[in-house]
């Protein structure tokens, strides 16, 4: 596809379920980045990789999310044991090099009933 | 700590006005100031950006102000239009030292109504 698809596009899952977000990057991007959108705020950075290692994950909120990107291009958010306040719009974006331009995907709703 | 502060948090402006929005940084590293539009139900999109080495930047009816003694950049929009209406993010980065042009820091966004 031309631009960075994100799927599912909505996700609703019970407390303390595990989820899978994933991101497909623009082909030949070897950036990626994952961020994090509550509503009425700004996206929240959360990791990014640079080809198939993560470069900085300092973002990421504690040791229930996990991120992989084991080919260096698709990648999976993975969040254990949800909940209610891990709902948000997870937002993938790609570059070409880490000075290139990001694109960001539409995102995945995630919300934790 | 909010290390980039954005207002205001929500503007009206009548069509063919210009729509001016602040954004104030702490982290005197920053090197990279880009400006995302974003629509209901999609992702930012990159607007426009600048380098603290020059002053301004325009593109089209875009125009970014940069100050780097105060800390603070702006997004002009002149000849507003109706399709402009969206929420527009200020962010920032470091570039230097390995750093990414995607591993941004958002303001917490405007929200930007062009009535007719």
């Amino acid at each position: 596809g031309a631009g960075v698809s994100q799927t599912p596009s909505n996700k609703v899952t019970e407390k303390g379920k595990y989820v899978e977000l994933r991101c497909d990057p623009i082909s030949g991007h070897t950036a990626l980045y994952w961020y994090r959108q509550s509503l009425g705020q700004g996206p929240e950075f959360l990791i990014y990789f640079q080809g198939t290692g993560a470069a900085d994950d300092s973002g990421l909120p504690n040791d229930r999310f996990f991120a992989v990107r084991p080919e260096g291009s698709v990648s999976t958010l993975k969040i254990q044991r949800t909940e209610r306040g891990d709902s948000a719009v997870y937002l993938c974006a790609s570059s070409f090099g880490v000075s290139g331009e990001a694109f960001f995907g539409q995102g995945t709703r995630l919300t934790v009933v | 700590q909010q290390q980039v502060k954005q207002s205001p948090q929500s503007l009206i402006v009548q069509k063919g006005g210009i729509s001016i929005i602040n954004c104030a940084y702490e982290n005197t590293a920053f090197d990279y100031f880009p400006w995302y539009q974003q629509f209901p139900g999609k992702g930012p999109a990159l607007l426009i950006a600048i380098r603290p080495d020059v002053s301004e930047k325009k593109e089209g009816r875009f125009t970014i102000s940069f100050n780097k003694s105060a800390k603070q950049f702006s997004l002009h929009i002149m000849d507003s239009q109706p399709g402009d209406s969206a929420t527009y993010f200020c962010a920032a980065s470091v570039l230097g030292s390995g750093g990414s042009q995607g591993n941004l820091i958002f303001g917490k966004g405007t929200k930007l109504s062009v009535k007719p």
